[in-house]
This record gives C-alpha cells, structure tokens and sequence, in this order.
C-alpha cells in the first residue's frame, strides 16, 4: 500500500501549455516536499510546504499544500522543455522521507 | 561544497555474490541515509545513520544487507549473498541536524 499517490504517473504536453500535478494521501504529513529527478542524478528538493493552504512559487512552478495537510499540488505555467523530468512528492515523517512514485513530465518543443 | 557522492555508479554481478557500495556524504554532515528504488516501485527508506550509530534501520528488508559507518563519514551497504530482486538503484542521503536531506546520485545495481 502507497501512503502517497501521485498522479498523473505520465504526462506529455506542448511547450507553452500549463499543467497541474497531484499528490494525495490518507494520512496527515507535517510538511510535503517536491523533489525534481533527472535521469541518471539523485532528487534534488525544489520545495517544502509545512503550513496547511500553504502556496509556494518558485519561478513559473506554484506548490499548494492542502488546508488538511494531507494533499499537495505542483503547477506549471508556460511549460518549457527544460521543465522534462521526473516529479516526486515526498512526506517527512520521523527523520525518514516517504516518496510517491512520480509523474514523468515530458514537454514537447 | 562537494554534494554526496555514490561509488560505483553501476554495479552488475551475479546471483550469489557479494557487492560493497559506498556513500561519502556532504562533510560535516553527521546524518546519513540510504533509500533503494526497485523498478515500478517508489523511492523506500533503508536505514539512518547519526555519525557512526544506527539510528534507525527498519527498512533494511532482510540480514542479507549490512550497513556500516565506521568513524562517522563514509558509509558502506554490503549485499550478501545477491538476490535477483536486489536490483535497483540505491540512494544515499546527508544532512545536518534536521536539514534538508542532500542525495547522491546512486548505483545502479543489477543482478543477473
């Protein structure tokens, strides 16, 4: 059993188009994290939501934790190619990280 | 600052045998971890080193694997005997106090 699901798993869209991608789970974290994975490298941390409701912007990506901390989202606007990878939700809990499976993001020139 | 870094970054052997990876984390850092991804599945803890103490290793998956971190820095995840579902790629991790955790780049361990 995941504790953290993403979805979608894959997604392949034109540059320039926007795109949202989920992660729920049935328990309660008290921070999400995002993590980005190029191929061959380990995952690097884009961002840490702790607060519920909390929005994080980083560039044209927007990070939202959920009210129940128990859901976040990733939005990409004007989608690049550059923005291809793979993009993990991760959930702290004791000192341990509990990641999601990934949505593998493929933006088209 | 050198980040974490994985030795080998491939490894492949057969069934039955013995494979040493190592981890040497970002220095200073006396926190350090190792995850292992299988194929289809996500990203799982292993085990959780504080200098040279296993803090917590609950998700070591049997007595075929054994960690070590001698001195508190570099980190060593032996694999005897090899398994078939051993394959994967195994991921170390530093931090500092309750930082954000800093990963490596893997191996990438095959067995045949």
């Amino acid at each position: 059993t995941q504790l953290l699901e993403q979805s979608p798993q894959f997604l392949s869209i034109q540059e320039g188009e926007n795109l949202t991608v989920y992660c729920n789970s049935s328990s309660v974290f008290s921070s999400l994290q995002w993590y980005r994975q190029e191929p061959g490298e380990g995952p690097v941390l884009l961002v840490t939501v702790v607060t519920g409701g909390e929005v994080k912007k980083l560039k044209r990506l927007t990070f939202q934790f959920g009210d129940a901390r128990k859901d976040s989202s990733l939005h990409i606007t004007a989608a690049q190619p550059g923005d291809t990878g793979l993009y993990l939700c991760a959930g702290r809990r004791d000192d341990k990280i509990i990641f999601g499976k990934g949505t593998r993001l493929h933006i088209l020139p | 600052e050198a980040g974490v870094t994985q030795f080998p970054s491939h490894s492949v052997i057969e069934k039955g045998q013995t494979v040493t990876l190592r981890c040497d984390p970002i220095s200073g850092h006396d926190n350090l971890y190792w995850y292992r991804r299988v194929m289809g599945k996500e990203i799982k803890f292993l085990l959780h080193f504080v200098k040279e103490s296993k803090q917590d290793e609950s998700g070591m998956p049997n007595n075929r694997f054994l960690a070590e971190r001698t001195g508190g820095t570099y980190s060593t995840l032996k694999v005897q005997p090899a398994e078939l579902e051993d394959s994967g790629v195994y991921f170390c991790a530093s931090s500092q106090d309750w930082g954000p955790q800093h990963f490596g780049d893997g191996t990438r361990l095959s067995i045949l």
